[in-house]
């Protein structure tokens, strides 16, 4: 079975401009997640779907950050303007239902890089 | 709110030194305990998990023993090798409402030296 796969692996662009992250999580998973990692802040949740829809989206740091499931097997998140504080690995994860014992599996990331 | 906490690193061992990665906790409810593992450019794998208390994990060698008395969830191997250089994540899963959500620790890194 494929695992999450995420695209692209790296992203290097100006400030200003808009970014667009990838995901396909693994089939028959209902559930898809995007994280933020930095140094300083660690591993954040930002946005999380059920069956395509936004269920929690609380941790979106602010209206630069969009986040769409437009079906079971693709998720993009957005970013516009962008800004170098954006800079970060983003990790998409998905899960096959959502209970405390089942494990999330995540991608390889994006490591996003705002000049 | 629920939280983890983990121990600072970096852990630097020797080759088959004995590794423990404290790791404690806050719930409310009944969480899961998983530990991750992330190795250089990739993302995080599940390297196991406990979902009641005095449950064991193990995979790969490593093991953690789910401890509702001391909240922790401490993370061991007897032997590491160079392979097992990370960064570890202890987390735990929502447990007062079942989301499934995961709250992170800040992770560890382990370096392991020939």
């Amino acid at each position: 079975d494929a695992g999450v796969i995420q695209s692209p692996r790296h992203e290097v662009t100006e400030m200003g401009q808009e970014v667009t992250l990838r995901c396909k999580p693994i089939s028959g998973h209902d559930y898809l997640f995007w994280y933020r990692q930095t140094m300083m802040r660690g591993l954040e949740l930002l946005i999380y779907f059920n069956n395509n829809v936004p269920i929690d989206d609380s941790g979106m740091p602010e209206d630069r950050f969009s986040a769409k499931m437009p079906n079971a097997s693709f998720s993009t998140l957005k970013i516009q303007p962008s800004e170098p504080r954006d800079s970060a690995v983003y990790f998409c994860a998905s899960s096959h239902r959502l209970d405390r014992t089942q494990p999330q599996h995540f991608g390889d990331g994006t490591r996003l890089s705002i000049l | 709110g629920d939280s983890v906490t983990q121990m600072e690193g970096p852990v630097t061992l020797s080759e088959e030194a004995f590794l423990t990665i404290n790791c404690t906790y806050t719930a409310t409810g009944y969480p899961s305990l998983f530990w991750y593992v992330q190795y250089p450019g990739e993302g995080l794998q599940l390297l196991l998990k406990a979902t009641k208390a005095d449950d064991k994990g193990s995979n790969k060698g490593f093991e953690a023993t789910y401890r509702k008395e001391t909240t922790s969830f401490h993370l061991e191997k007897g032997s590491v090798q160079v392979s097992d250089s990370a960064v570890y994540f202890c987390a735990l899963s929502d447990g007062s409402s079942n989301t499934g959500k995961l709250i992170f620790g800040q992770g560890t890194t382990l370096q392991v030296k020939p």
